[in-house]
């Protein structure tokens, strides 16, 4: 069974930094493309960012791009979400999120851990 | 920038009737669609891919069409866990739609 659960979700102060890991189990981590996809409370689904397989080829939302980074570790069969100069508009949960077998469509998703961003 | 509307916003049906979805792509993304249902409280769970394939696990009264613009998810006959919010995304630029809340008439 694929699991991913995703944490290091918290308050933190506008302005702040704060990085977001995805534990992956019950795959082959290192042959799926990997995601993090947000959603604001009460809102719909926002995709932030996806990586390759090899973190070969990496992109970002325009939103996000220039402050957040993402990576994996496939040894350590982990995703990672850096976030820096965090906005009150960054405030959502976000979903650690594997790419499908055919596409680049979202096979499977974590159940998310929630970022507030907040004075 | 490819945009998908989702339509109508809320759709309202009665237990075991049929829910028809609507998605449209501001331009082609040919058959680089997929449908997610969510629950209140839960993650997304895929349903569909390539338009029309359903994901493992996914009941048969789930079906998708289309391809080019225009898009439809069919709900054949709801049951009472099927009253949820459904996205589609265009996964070819990550590209989700508003969602459409099926609720219970």
């Amino acid at each position: 069974e694929v699991q991913l659960a995703e944490s290091g979700g918290r308050l933190v102060q506008p302005g702040g930094s704060l990085r977001l890991s995805c534990a992956a189990s019950g795959l082959t981590f290192s042959s799926y493309s990997m995601n993090w996809v947000r959603q604001a409370p009460g809102k719909g689904l926002e995709w932030v960012s996806y990586i390759s397989s090899s973190s070969s080829t990496i992109y970002y939302a325009d939103s996000v791009k220039g402050r957040f980074t993402i990576s994996r570790d496939n040894a350590k069969n982990s995703l990672y979400l850096q976030m820096n100069s965090l906005r009150v508009e960054d405030t959502a949960v976000y979903y650690c999120a594997r790419g499908g077998y055919y596409g680049d469509y979202i096979a499977y998703w974590g159940q998310g851990t929630l970022v507030t961003v907040s004075s | 920038e490819i945009v998908m509307t989702q339509s109508p916003a809320t759709l309202s049906v009665s237990p075991g009737e049929r829910a028809t979805l609507s998605c449209r792509a501001s331009q082609s993304v040919s058959s680089s669609l997929a449908w997610y249902q969510q629950k209140p409280g839960q993650a997304p769970r895929l349903l569909i891919y390539g338009a029309s394939t359903r994901a493992p696990g996914i009941p048969a009264r789930f079906s998708g069409s289309g391809s080019g613009t225009e898009f439809t998810l069919a709900i054949s006959s709801l049951q009472s866990e099927d009253f949820a919010v459904y996205y589609c995304q265009h996964y070819n630029s990550w590209t989700f739609g508003q969602g459409t809340k099926v609720e219970i008439k």
